[in-house]
């Protein structure tokens, strides 16, 4: 299948610093990339939606001066957590869906864990 | 109202032996996908299953079947001879609107399954 790759695995910031993940498809074009966060023993939440060379769409809830998203290219998406605090500690995933094959699959980065000293 | 129920959350099963994980969904729209994914404790999402709203047939993927039954709007998950390396969180989710239609999924709150030996 195609693959997502999501760097870095695992980070550990001081709180006020600036934090960016990376989500690469390496093997397709994502027009649609989908950001979502997991608390601990919990289900994944979407944060926010970003078509190529679009603004990103956020849910209700997430601030998006907070959680910067930029995907200006089709093969690649960011997501900046900036000034990041304690609570901003998580499990960051990205997946990616594609217009070639109608949006039917989604892939999986393998996530990044952000903790947040 | 939940979209996604996963009323389970906590499985055990036997080594060899089948399991059922419930997932019940919440929608009005017609067209809508329904999909399994895996997600080990290292974190990754693995694709496992999918049911598109309109497919006759319960979707099946090796040791993976969809037992989709649209009037209960219920979509659970059977794992046929279970293994060890089966044990992860299971996650039940939704994707509301037409095929082709690049909308988010919806996660139910997972269900934690262990195979015993």
């Amino acid at each position: 299948g195609a693959v997502v790759s999501q760097h870095p695995s695992r980070v550990i910031c001081k709180s006020g610093t600036s934090v960016k993940i990376e989500c690469r498809s390496l093997d397709f074009q994502a027009t649609t990339m989908f950001w979502y966060r997991q608390f601990p023993k919990q289900s994944l939440m979407l944060m926010a939606t970003s078509n190529e060379g679009s603004k990103a769409t956020y849910e209700q809830g997430v601030e998006k001066d907070k959680f910067l998203i930029n995907h200006a290219s089709l093969t690649l998406s960011t997501l900046t957590v900036t000034s990041a605090h304690p609570e901003d500690s998580s499990f960051y995933i990205c997946s990616a869906s594609s217009r070639t094959w109608g949006h039917e699959k989604l892939f999986f980065g393998s996530g990044t864990q952000l903790s947040v000293l | 109202a939940q979209k996604i129920t996963q009323t389970q959350p906590g499985m055990f099963v036997q080594e060899k032996e089948a399991v059922t994980l419930d997932c019940t969904y919440d929608t009005s729209d017609q067209s809508y996908g329904l999909f399994w994914y895996k997600q080990p404790s290292s974190g990754e999402m693995i694709f496992l299953i999918y049911q598109g709203s309109y497919d006759e047939q319960n979707a099946t993927e090796g040791r993976y079947s969809l037992n989709f039954q649209k009037a209960r709007k219920s979509a659970n998950l059977v794992i046929s001879a279970s293994q060890l390396g089966d044990s992860a969180m299971y996650f039940c989710a939704m994707r509301e609107g037409p095929r082709g239609s690049a909308r988010q999924l919806t996660f139910g709150s997972g269900t934690q399954l262990t195979v015993l030996p």
